[in-house]
């Protein structure tokens, strides 16, 4: 099985902080990667997939980068609404999904 | 409006054989390249995916589960059913279900991603 792992495993910050999320995968996956954002008590949300495309309806501050076996989630520029934790999946053993194990974004 | 909703047991007794449902909503199994997929959280950890359906009938599990599973649909095409035998105390988990579906992107072949999700259900392991 690919094997996902992030870094961090948690970070704190501020509303308005630029926050920087990485997910490697054990073997390459090209741009088989999709993020999702999850709230306390609440279903994940579909935020990126193929690496980089975001999906309808999330905001701009949100972006996606990398290809083959590194990754990267960034917030521009953080906002209350984004305080969750987040995590890559990888599609390229489709249908063998596999997640990260998720970055808690906790308030400074 | 696509909408997903998972319902069963909240109590399950460990060696008992679990039954969960996802009805759906706005979209129809019935449709080339569409696929439900099961996934588990519990408490405080990851998720973990489960199984998927398409909308051939073909199934896939989780590896490392494989055993236990079965995944099935109704002849509407509008309900999925996951069993998962022997459960235990480790099961404990919430039980989502998602649309999964295929997308164009700059990548080549396939790119299926879970973009609906259900609420979940909770699903409590004990004796």
């Amino acid at each position: 099985d690919i094997q996902m792992t992030q870094s961090p495993s948690s970070l704190s910050v501020s509303v308005g902080d630029r926050v920087t999320i990485s997910c490697r995968a054990s073997q390459n996956i090209d741009g088989f990667l999709t993020w999702f954002q999850q709230k306390p008590g609440k279903a994940p949300k579909l935020l990126i997939y193929a690496a980089s495309t975001l999906q309808s309806g999330v905001p701009s501050r949100f972006s996606g980068s990398g290809s083959g076996t590194d990754f990267t989630l960034t917030i521009s520029s953080l906002q209350p609404e984004d305080f969750a934790t987040y995590y890559c999946q990888q599609n390229y053993r489709t249908p063998l999904f596999t997640f990260g194990g998720g970055t808690r974004v906790e308030f400074k | 409006q696509v909408t997903l909703r998972e319902s069963g047991p909240a109590l399950v007794k460990p060696t008992q054989t679990l039954t969960l449902t996802c009805t759906l909503s706005g979209f129809s199994l019935n449709t080339s390249k569409m696929c439900v997929s099961w996934i588990r959280q519990p408490p405080g950890k990851a998720l973990e995916w489960l199984a998927r359906i398409d909308w051939d009938d073909e199934k896939y599990y989780n590896t490392s589960l494989k055993t236990r599973l079965t995944i099935s649909k109704d002849t509407s095409n509008t309900q999925v059913v996951l069993t998962m035998t022997n459960v235990d105390p480790v099961d404990t988990a919430t039980y989502y279900c998602a649309r999964t579906t295929s997308v164009p992107t700059h990548l080549p072949g396939y790119f299926y991603h879970m973009d609906v999700w259900g609420k979940g259900t909770t699903v409590t392991v004990s004796s």
